[in-house]
């Protein structure tokens, strides 16, 4: 089957820095989607990786490597509006998206 | 409009009972999706279109069907409700053509509570 693992919950505090860790094991692999979901929102597009390696994006960074089924979103500086869940999904060979269930993020003062 | 949108907003809704969510997008997308979230688990995906006049069947597809007669309009009807079918919606699109990463753009969500 298809199984993407990313944490529950992590808490964090502001300025600091957070790892979110995400692994996947799905039929084919077409690339990887990190989208943010404020409670009560519609999820919203934050990165994208299909190679190895690290794609850097403002104050968030996401890593990829594809032969440890592993990714992960970095986020600095955090900020109090970065609280929200944090959604992992993999574009699979049917080029359909399999979404882990979100890593909530709660960032104290 | 602009992007998404989805109506109703949240409904509540009586078992047995039918019920259409809605779904409107003006980026001219070929693919459109329907999603529900439940606590705890990912989106899941229930049907999806890749383009007008196709749909396909996801991952939950079982109490709902959908229709696409046109690249705007995607809607998801839910025959007969079922408590199990109480979540949040969500409505999708992406347009595979613009470029590698076919990222999704989702509506605000229905909030549907079967009783």
């Amino acid at each position: 089957g298809q199984n993407i693992d990313q944490p529950t919950e992590m808490t964090a505090t502001e300025g600091a820095i957070v790892q979110i860790n995400c692994t996947y094991q799905t039929s084919g692999f077409n690339g990887l989607f990190w989208y943010q979901q404020h409670a009560g929102e519609a999820p919203t597009f934050l990165s994208y990786n299909v190679l190895d390696g690290l794609e850097e994006k403002g104050r968030f960074s996401s890593f990829l490597s594809r032969s440890k089924g592993y990714s992960y979103l970095l986020l600095k500086e955090l900020q109090m509006k970065d609280s929200a869940s944090y959604l992992c999904a993999v574009l699979d060979s049917n080029y359909q998206l399999i979404w882990g269930a979100g890593t909530k993020l709660i960032i104290k003062p | 409009i602009a992007g998404i949108t989805q109506a109703p907003t949240s409904q509540i809704l009586a078992a047995g009972r039918r019920m259409t969510l809605r779904c409107t997008q003006d980026m001219r997308h070929n693919a459109m999706y329907w999603y529900r979230q439940d606590l705890g688990l990912g989106l899941r995906l229930i049907h999806y279109s890749n383009t007008a006049g196709t749909t396909g069947k996801g991952e939950v597809p079982d109490g709902y069907s959908v229709s696409r007669a046109n690249t705007d309009d995607f809607p998801l009807t839910l025959a007969s409700a079922v408590p199990s079918q109480t979540s949040v919606y969500f409505c999708a699109s992406s347009d595979p053509q613009a470029g590698e990463s076919n990222e999704q753009f989702f509506g605000p969500g229905t909030r549907l509570t079967v009783l």
